[in-house]
């Protein structure tokens, strides 16, 4: 049981925007900045949103979070099926004194 | 470009010790904080976790009693050692470096599966 709730999957067709929701707490999600991951097939995970919505270099701008209360959102607009992946939500939590991960939403691109 | 690995062996008995070893190139384990994070077999991503810069250590309470986190600045390298293991402690486990904030994994190693098993 992860501390950070997200669908199990989600799905879109190519050119779709699609949006991956992500609940948590006050002491996780509601008082501290949440980051995402993308993991494809495979391979480890790669940084792709932190500190709620802000891109590391090199991640397209389709890519976008949110974060309202004690939920966070990631939104791809312009789906391509290279972003078929596995996508987690993290926060720090301040009462295990560490990120907490969700379970993960496998998105497919029909 | 940074990059991580890990290292250790891929099979370990059960109630022995599991240890990983991550070599870091291209930036100095004196800088930024390192982490180990698990991933189970078809599940999700799992925090075990940090050590600092300057050598402390940070756990996940659910791996406390069993779970030490060392820095060896003089080969670039930190380690992980998992006592007691089970075969729940079969997954990937993988070292990465916190480069954002206290918690955001901006460089990961590709992972090494490790198995519990008699």
């Amino acid at each position: 049981q992860s501390v950070l709730t997200q669908p199990p999957s989600a799905s879109g067709t190519p050119g779709q925007r699609v949006t991956i929701s992500c609940s948590g707490s006050s002491s996780n999600i509601g008082s501290n900045t949440v980051n995402w991951y993308q993991q494809l097939p495979g391979t480890a995970p790669k940084l792709l949103i932190y500190n709620n919505n802000q891109r590391p270099s090199g991640v397209p701008d389709r890519f976008s979070g949110s974060k309202s209360g004690t939920s966070a959102s990631l939104a791809i607009s312009g789906l391509q099926s290279e972003d078929e992946a596995d996508y987690y939500c993290a926060a720090w939590d301040d009462s295990l004194n560490g990120p907490v991960f969700g379970g993960g939403t496998k998105l497919t691109v029909l | 470009q940074v990059q991580l690995q890990e290292s250790g062996p891929g099979l370990v008995k059960p109630s022995e010790a599991l240890s990983l070893t991550c070599s870091v190139s291209g930036d100095s384990v004196s800088s930024y904080y390192w982490g180990w994070i698990r991933q189970p077999p078809g599940k999700g991503l799992e925090w075990i976790g940090h050590i600092f810069y300057s050598g402390s250590t940070n756990y996940n309470p659910s791996f406390k009693s069993r779970v030490t986190i060392s820095l060896d600045t003089s080969k670039n390298q930190f380690s992980l050692k998992l006592s007691s293991v089970t075969a729940a402690d079969t997954a990937v486990y993988y070292c990465a470096r916190v480069g954002v904030g206290r918690d955001g994994f901006d460089v990961w190693g590709q992972g090494t599966m490790v198995t519990v098993s008699s």
